[in-house]
């Protein structure tokens, strides 16, 4: 039982590319999370999903795609980025709405 | 947006029992109160859950009075490894706010 993971641990980008980040769950949740956490701050919702083929924005959409076209997979897009998304980004599955979240081990991602 | 307020940082001794209090005024009706701990460069971790009263498990105790616009998590006899940043989440899904949490330093 693996748990959530995200793939890749660490990416270093430069400004207007893009690249997609991974989190798979097995632990057959329909709820699945992206968070992004900036230095001594707290995690900011960037998108959720209540279930395979549906997403929804969260605080800080912009700038960032998902897709949930398998159950088990939450998948974050960047189409050009940033120095702004330069962050560390979690994510997370629970059963229930407000239920215990599960996070993975995070992505650090740095884009020049 | 049920936004919460916590203190940003607690020191204590090991041995010691710390509590973080937590205020969230505009709680709805349905919300959960949820805490979370988190260590440097880890996800968050679940610690506790409650709707009202109390609620204990192995790790941690949750405090919640009739109004339930506070909420206490209560760490009994706190170790080394407790040092860490912990939050309180009320609300569902997308209404989930995390803040900045408090950061707990634990002296030996």
């Amino acid at each position: 039982n693996a748990g959530v993971t995200q793939t890749p641990k660490f990416r270093v980008l430069k400004t207007g590319q893009s690249m997609t980040l991974l989190c798979a769950q097995d632990m057959n949740h329909e709820y699945m999370y992206w968070y992004r956490q900036d230095p001594g701050m707290g995690l900011r919702l960037i998108h959720y999903s209540v279930g395979e083929g549906t997403t929804a924005k969260g605080e800080v959409p912009d700038g960032y795609n998902v897709s949930r076209l398998k159950k088990q997979n939450f998948l974050l897009g960047l189409e050009s980025a940033a120095p702004s998304q330069t962050s560390v980004y979690f994510c997370a599955s629970s059963y229930l709405t407000g239920g215990e979240q599960f996070f993975g081990p995070g992505t650090r991602l740095t884009v020049l | 947006l049920a936004k919460t307020t916590q203190p940003i940082s607690m020191d204590s001794y090991e041995g010691q029992e710390v509590n973080i209090t937590c205020s969230h005024n505009n709680i709805a009706t349905n919300d959960y109160i949820t805490w979370y701990q988190q260590f440097p460069s880890q996800g968050p971790r679940f610690i506790i859950q409650g709707y009202k009263t109390k609620v204990t498990n192995e790790v941690a105790s949750l405090f919640i009075p009739a109004d339930r616009k506070s909420s206490t998590l209560s760490l009994p006899r706190v170790s080394l490894s407790d040092t860490a940043v912990y939050y309180c989440l009320v609300g569902e899904a997308d209404k989930l706010i995390f803040g900045t949490g408090t950061r707990l330093q634990v002296f030996p």
